[in-house]
């Protein structure tokens, strides 16, 4: 059983930064070396959107072309812990930010809690 | 971009009676490895989202033999064969066949009468 843990809400200023953890463990990285943890976002009016990913033990990010040079996806494999940060931050970057696991057979089979951002002057 | 269409956006259904999703794709999500990655997530008021049935019809770990998917090509469908109270919530169809990006339906909000 996997369980993702993420930091807590956070309140920023327009154009500033923010970067929101996700913490896993039981299955750690060690484990499986070939999954990914996928950054999706819940707005009401857009949704589901998917952020980017990364894979912890290669390194390797993608992301959705939308936050290219805003969002930034990194992992630390000793801690077990990845971290997405976006910057120049807007009010309607405004929304509820999942991690969630992407298993190589295609699916995201584990989820994060939650972290809630405010973007307010 | 591969554009998921999810209908209805809403669904007020009697407890106990059986429920229909359909997501439509943009473009077929048959993969160039012969798998059509087009999973189905169910998120529960103050929640987050929960994975129920993967690669078409596959069901996840726990989840309820009620819930079934089946589909091909560009059309898929999610079917609960018997409503129960703890299945209100959005449900959103979600392809892996075509990234990046990653793409999700707008949601269907699951109520009851």
């Amino acid at each position: 059983q996997v369980q993702l843990v993420q930091s807590g809400a956070e309140v920023k200023k327009p154009g500033s930064s923010v970067k929101v953890s996700c913490k896993a463990s039981g299955d750690t990285f060690s484990n499986h070396g070939d999954y990914s943890i996928n950054w999706v976002r819940l707005t009401p009016g857009q949704g589901l959107e998917w952020m980017g990913r990364i894979i912890p033990s290669l390194g390797i990010t993608q992301y959705a072309q939308k936050y290219q040079g805003t969002v930034t996806i990194t992992a630390d494999t000793s801690t077990h812990t990845t971290s997405m940060e976006l910057s120049s931050l807007r009010s309607d970057d405004t929304a509820l930010y999942f991690c969630a696991r992407g298993h190589n057979g295609g699916y995201f089979d584990y989820w994060g809690q939650g972290t809630l951002l405010t973007v307010s002057s | 971009d591969v554009v998921l269409t999810q209908t209805p956006l809403s669904s007020p259904v009697t407890l106990g009676q059986p429920a229909s999703i359909s997501c439509r794709s943009s473009q077929s999500l048959v993969h160039s490895d012969g798998n059509t990655y087009l999973s189905w997530l169910q998120q529960r008021p103050g929640q987050p989202p929960r994975l129920l049935i993967y690669k078409i019809s596959n069901r996840f770990s726990g989840v309820p033999e009620r819930f079934s998917g089946s589909g091909a090509g560009t059309d898929f469908t999610l079917k609960i064969s018997r409503v129960e109270a703890e299945d209100v919530g959005v449900y959103y169809c979600m392809q892996t066949s075509h990234f990046p990006p990653i793409t999700f339906g707008q949601g269907t909000r699951l109520e009851i009468k």
